[in-house]
């Protein structure tokens, strides 16, 4: 089956920049999607389709993907973006959904 | 507005069974594709089924053989019958509308508990 990994924990100063890493095999040529989960609350959906943002996620929330490496970027971290971040693709071979282990976001 | 509406959780003892329902508001449940995702305690997001507008059904590996998804295009609402329960299926458990073509799920619920404990 196939496996997405994050990295559990990644920590910024407000302001500057956060960067979550999803590795998976050959993930470039899937399509990734992002989640941002806050505490007791459901996923909200940050960004989609690599880099395509629903409307009022803002412009700070941004992606990429390429190789064996997907990336969800926040720029100008604010306190409200401290949360709990996964990835999620649609693995065509078995049909099935994965996501990632999920990344926890602390602002300093 | 989209809303999704997540009910039928609880207490449950292993072995036991459950229903849950996803009553769905501003879209129709028949012509999108619908999934349940759950979360244990602590824990990250599982994917647990999905259920496309055509009729078919997938399951994870986890719960093949013991859920079912179905809905009612009468009730605009999702259903995730769970049968033969363990105390591994304890999680808050959301339903989720899923964008065709791209995969992402765009809409969830505020999620029902469910624990299998005696």
């Amino acid at each position: 089956s196939y496996v997405l990994t994050q990295p559990p924990s990644v920590s910024v100063a407000p302001g500057q920049t956060a960067r979550i890493t999803c590795g998976g095999n050959n993930i470039g040529s899937k399509s990734v999607h992002w989640y941002q989960q806050k505490p007791g609350q459901a996923p909200v959906l940050v960004v989609y389709d690599d880099s395509d943002r629903p409307s009022g996620i803002p412009e700070r929330f941004s992606g990429s993907n390429s190789g064996n490496t997907a990336t969800l970027t926040i720029s100008r971290v604010e306190a409200g973006d401290e949360a709990d971040y996964y990835c999620q693709v649609w693995d065509s071979s078995s049909d099935h959904y994965v996501f990632g282990t999920g990344t926890k976001v602390t602002v300093l | 507005e989209v809303q999704l509406v997540e009910s039928g959780g609880g207490l449950v003892q292993p072995g036991g069974s459950l229903r849950l329902s996803c009553a769905a508001s501003g879209f129709t449940v028949s012509s999108n594709y619908m999934s349940w995702v759950r979360q244990a305690p602590g824990k990250g997001l599982e994917w647990v089924s999905v259920i496309y507008s055509g009729g078919s059904t997938y399951y994870a590996d986890s719960v093949k053989g013991r859920f079912t998804i179905s809905r009612d295009n009468s009730k605009n609402t999702l259903y995730l019958q769970m049968n033969s329960l363990r105390a591994e299926d304890t999680a808050v458990y959301y339903c989720a509308r899923v964008r065709a073509g791209t995969y992402e799920l765009d809409y969830w619920g505020q999620g029902t508990l469910v624990t299998v404990s005696s």
